[in-house]
């Protein structure tokens, strides 16, 4: 069972440009959301995370943005950069239980 | 603070064989987790240890094991190696609110 659906697969962006990627759970025990950026070869980097009980939460370029009644959350990359082409992941997690569950991953790739 | 490490870094492995992980977490976090990175599944939570006790366990056979010792660093152990175990092995650290970080990774190989 899925229980984090992230989309799309791979995006590409001109440098400049936003990137967007979205993520779906069904779980409504997930309290604690995550987002992770991965380099080759590297292992996955926390990026930003949000708790359901804000709607938005932003870090310099990087925004989630959070639906808690469809269950679905968002990362924006402003301003994206070359240096921003990775693969990043969503997750979500009960907050006491440390085990967190992964969507798919998002290959964003940001051409100059 | 020093971050997470894992070692060995790289490990080539003949099936029917077994591998030990060492992780080594953010000095204070006394919470590590372990998950399992491949193409095909992507990433899977394997267990969790916070004061030398299995808190949590994924869906994974009792061929992966784990534990953690009092200065709160971790192995897991894979017993019968099989190809499909071959991966990248990641070990987190928890912070007591609850970020996770991860380490490099073990990239297993089973031959």
């Amino acid at each position: 069972q899925q229980q984090v659906k992230q989309s799309p697969q791979s995006l590409i962006v001109q440098k400049g440009g936003i990137s967007i990627i979205n993520c779906a759970y069904e779980n409504t025990a997930f309290d604690y959301f995550p987002w992770y950026q991965q380099f080759p070869g590297k292992g996955p980097a926390l990026l930003i995370a949000i708790r359901p009980d804000v709607s938005e939460k932003k870090e310099g370029r990087f925004t989630i943005s959070f639906n808690k009644s469809a269950k679905q959350f968002s990362l924006h990359i402003m301003d994206s950069q070359p240096g921003d082409s990775a693969t990043y992941f969503c997750a979500a997690m009960k907050a006491a239980g440390n085990k967190l569950t992964f969507g798919g991953g998002t290959r964003v790739l940001v051409k100059p | 603070k020093a971050g997470v490490t894992q070692t060995p870094r790289y490990l080539i492995k003949t099936r029917g064989q077994q591998v030990t992980l060492s992780c080594s977490p953010i000095s204070g976090h006394r919470s590590v987790s372990w998950y399992q990175q491949t193409p095909g599944q992507g990433l899977q939570f394997l267990f969790e240890y916070f004061s030398e006790t299995q808190r949590n366990k994924g869906n994974f056979p009792g061929r992966f094991s784990g534990r953690q010792f009092s200065n709160s660093r971790s192995e897991m152990n894979v017993s019968t190696l099989e190809l499909g175990d071959s991966a990248l092995y990641l070990c987190a650290s928890s912070s007591p609110s609850y970020e996770q970080y991860f380490g490099p990774g073990t990239r297993l190989t089973v031959t």
